[in-house]
């Protein structure tokens, strides 16, 4: 069966770099995009950004953007994402998710990381 | 970014009785490929969030019958036809039409 175990979250401060991963099982995971999406502590879910099947893709929330890289290596069936200029704000629960049918669709997730970003 | 609206943000059900959240969204979710890409996810206290229903209606694998999808364009609605005591927790509409793929507030599910 499919499994996503996250990890590599922590406490870093403010303005810091941070690298999650998400070890995929039960799947080929070549043939899937990948997504991130987090949540704040008692607040709702938020897209963080997709790469597509073979990487050539990728996607950004606007929060994001020009901050983070998302990743991944196929051969040893990992996602990444790269977090730098870490901000308050990006404090959250980081999922990652895989895709089901199409990219667009988000059928199985990990039990997520904690990132908290406090000086 | 589309905006989705979720309504009610709250509400008490009582068990074996029927509940549904509407969610509305600020543009169409047809996508380009004819496809709506709107998804139910459900997300139990503790847990990670788990995809319950996609492109409207279609219910995702393990999901119990009692939920189901329905809608088009830009209103959406999730119903559970007998509240089960698993079912409490929060309801979270999504679109992946567009990018940025973007989440409703969310609608807190709980027993009265």
């Amino acid at each position: 069966q499919v499994q996503l175990v996250e990890s590599g979250g922590g406490v870093v401060q403010p303005g810091r770099s941070l690298r999650l991963s998400c070890a995929a099982s039960g799947f080929i995971f070549s043939d899937f995009a990948m997504h991130w999406v987090r949540q704040a502590p008692g607040k709702g879910l938020e897209w963080v950004s997709v790469i597509w099947y073979d990487g050539n893709d990728k996607y950004y929330a606007d929060s994001v953007k020009g901050r983070f890289t998302i990743s991944r290596d196929n051969s040893n069936n990992m996602l990444y994402l790269q977090m730098n200029s870490l901000r308050a704000e990006d404090t959250a629960v980081y999922y990652c998710a895989k895709s089901f049918e199409v990219a667009a669709i988000l059928g199985s997730w990990g039990q997520g990381t904690l990132v908290t970003v406090s000086s | 970014d589309i905006v989705m609206t979720q309504t009610p943000l709250s509400s008490p059900v009582t068990l074996g009785q029927p509940a549904s959240i509407s969610c509305r969204s600020s543009q169409s979710l047809v996508h380009s490929d004819g496809n709506t890409y709107l998804s139910w996810l459900q997300q139990r206290p503790g847990q990670p969030p788990r995809l319950l229903i996609y492109k409207i209606s279609k219910r995702f694998s393990g999901v119990p019958d009692r939920f189901s999808g329905s809608g088009s364009g830009t209103d959406f609605t999730l119903k559970i036809s007998r509240l089960d005591a698993e079912d409490v927790g929060v309801y979270y509409c999504m679109q992946t039409t567009q990018f940025p793929h973007t989440f409703g507030q969310g609608t807190k599910l709980e027993i009265k």
